[in-house]
């Protein structure tokens, strides 16, 4: 079993759309939640980290985090062509030595114009 | 603010030569790590410096590789010798603080040819 699962995608939405996108983790001590965005050929950029139950907002991304049930999901309303990107859902917790974050394969989303 | 900076952004290399990698993580940032990502796989920790000392280093794939953070500020990554499975994308990134998310460096393509 994977530490961080993500399906793969591609996840295709029209612009205006809501894009959902999941994530499930493994480890039951985690306890930072991230978002990162990866453009093709760029680096991963933070866009959203979490790290209690509930609903986190900024913009036109919204995280949710459930603990009980080991499950992530970044929702990005009003989605744009420039939203088109692979996203990386991360978990992180304590480790030997100290915190690592762990990642997941992303989720590519295009969003159609 | 200046960014992580990772330097050289490509290597092209023969099976069996070194190479160095180099990280300059944000200033003030104490944590600093490497990633390597390759085709096809999800982003994999390699090791976490805080400071000057290596805090986790469970990723490092075999004692070809060598890791250093002379004085706490830039770190260099050698492979040595390089073989043709260390091709990929090694990624450098820093934070403030163990638990918060990361910013990352552009990269650095590693071909071993």
């Amino acid at each position: 079993q994977k530490e961080v699962e993500q399906n793969s995608g591609p996840l295709s939405v029209p612009e205006g759309a809501i894009a959902s996108l999941n994530c499930t983790y493994s480890d039951r001590g985690s306890q930072s939640f991230f978002w990162y965005r990866q453009y093709s050929g760029k680096s991963p950029e933070l866009i959203m980290s979490i790290y209690s139950n509930g609903d986190k907002e900024d913009g036109r991304f919204t995280a949710q985090l459930n603990k009980a049930s080991q499950y992530v999901s970044l929702l990005i309303r009003d989605s744009q062509p420039s939203d088109s990107a692979t996203y990386l859902c991360a978990v992180n917790g304590p480790h030997t030595g100290g915190f690592k974050t762990i990642f997941g394969a992303g989720t590519r989303l295009f969003v159609k114009a | 603010e200046a960014g992580v900076t990772q330097f050289p952004s490509h290597s092209v290399i023969e099976k069996g030569q070194t190479v160095t990698l180099r990280c300059d993580p944000i200033s003030g940032h104490d944590n600093l790590y490497w990633y390597r990502r390759v085709m096809g796989k999800e982003i994999k920790f390699l090791l976490h410096f805080v400071k000057e000392s290596k805090q986790d280093e469970s990723g490092m794939p075999n004692n070809r590789f060598l890791a250093e953070r002379t004085g706490g500020t830039y770190s260099t990554l050698k492979v040595q010798p390089a073989e043709l499975e260390d091709s990929g994308v090694y990624f450098c990134a820093s934070s403030f603080h163990g638990s918060y998310g990361y910013t990352f460096g552009s990269g650095t393509r590693l071909t071993v040819v």
